[in-house]
């Protein structure tokens, strides 16, 4: 599976968005970009993923780059629950690599 | 639709003893994989499970650890003779069965985990 890396640690402020970046840059064709994040130590929550297209849902928007190395996730409104350690993950089929993420805090 | 149910959520254990950890996969799911993430660190697979078959256990430990989904009922994670160094937080996930119109997107859902603890 394709490595990603992300920013250690990002602050963002109550109420603007946050933009996570990941680069994924041997990710190969048929691998998928996800997104997870974990608040404390629950267990990871799913945000969203993509393939090549743009996508958004009611948690967060997902960019893609054309040429796939890279993906930015966007949370809209950053509220003070969305502190937590958000993942980016290249995987196809089963195989989810879980690198250290980034930890977001929000504040207020 | 009920998520990913781990039992128990804590569960102690000293050195030597079995440790039991229970996943019940999502409604309609056939694939459960198990992940451990020790203090501060991420997540590691260890195994992954369809009913009745495991299909990749590359991330298990070669010795003590053991995993089964069967046809009926959860699927189990079993650590016999449990060190320290065992202590970790064990997520399970699930997904749904693989549906080549969506390709081989296979997104996994987790459980909220079960912190096992060796004294």
């Amino acid at each position: 599976d394709a490595k990603t890396t992300q920013p250690t640690s990002m602050d963002c402020a109550e109420g603007r968005a946050a933009n996570l970046p990941c680069n994924h840059s041997t990710i190969s064709g048929n691998e998928y970009v996800y997104w997870y994040r974990q608040i404390h130590s629950q267990g990871p929550q799913y945000i969203i993923h993509g393939l090549k297209n743009n996508e958004t849902n009611e948690m967060a928007s997902l960019i893609i780059t054309e040429d796939r190395k890279s993906s930015t996730l966007i949370l809209p409104h950053a509220t003070l629950r969305d502190t937590a350690v958000y993942y980016c993950i290249a995987a196809y089929g089963q195989n989810f690599v879980f690198g250290p993420g980034t930890r977001l805090s929000v504040l207020p | 639709n009920a998520g990913v149910m781990q039992n128990p959520r804590h569960l102690v254990r000293r050195r030597g003893q079995e440790a039991r950890l229970r996943c019940s996969p999502m409604k309609g799911h056939s694939h459960v994989y198990w992940y451990r993430q020790l203090p501060e660190e991420g997540l590691k697979f260890m195994v992954y499970l369809q009913k009745e078959n495991i299909i990749d256990e590359s991330g298990m430990p070669k010795e003590r650890f053991s995993a089964e989904f069967p046809k009926e009922g959860p699927s189990i994670l079993r650590i016999q003779q449990v060190v320290r160094g065992d202590s970790a937080a064990y997520f399970c996930a699930s997904s749904p069965p693989i549906d080549l119109g969506r390709g081989l997107d296979e997104t996994q859902y987790f459980g909220p985990g079960t912190r096992l603890l060796v004294l």
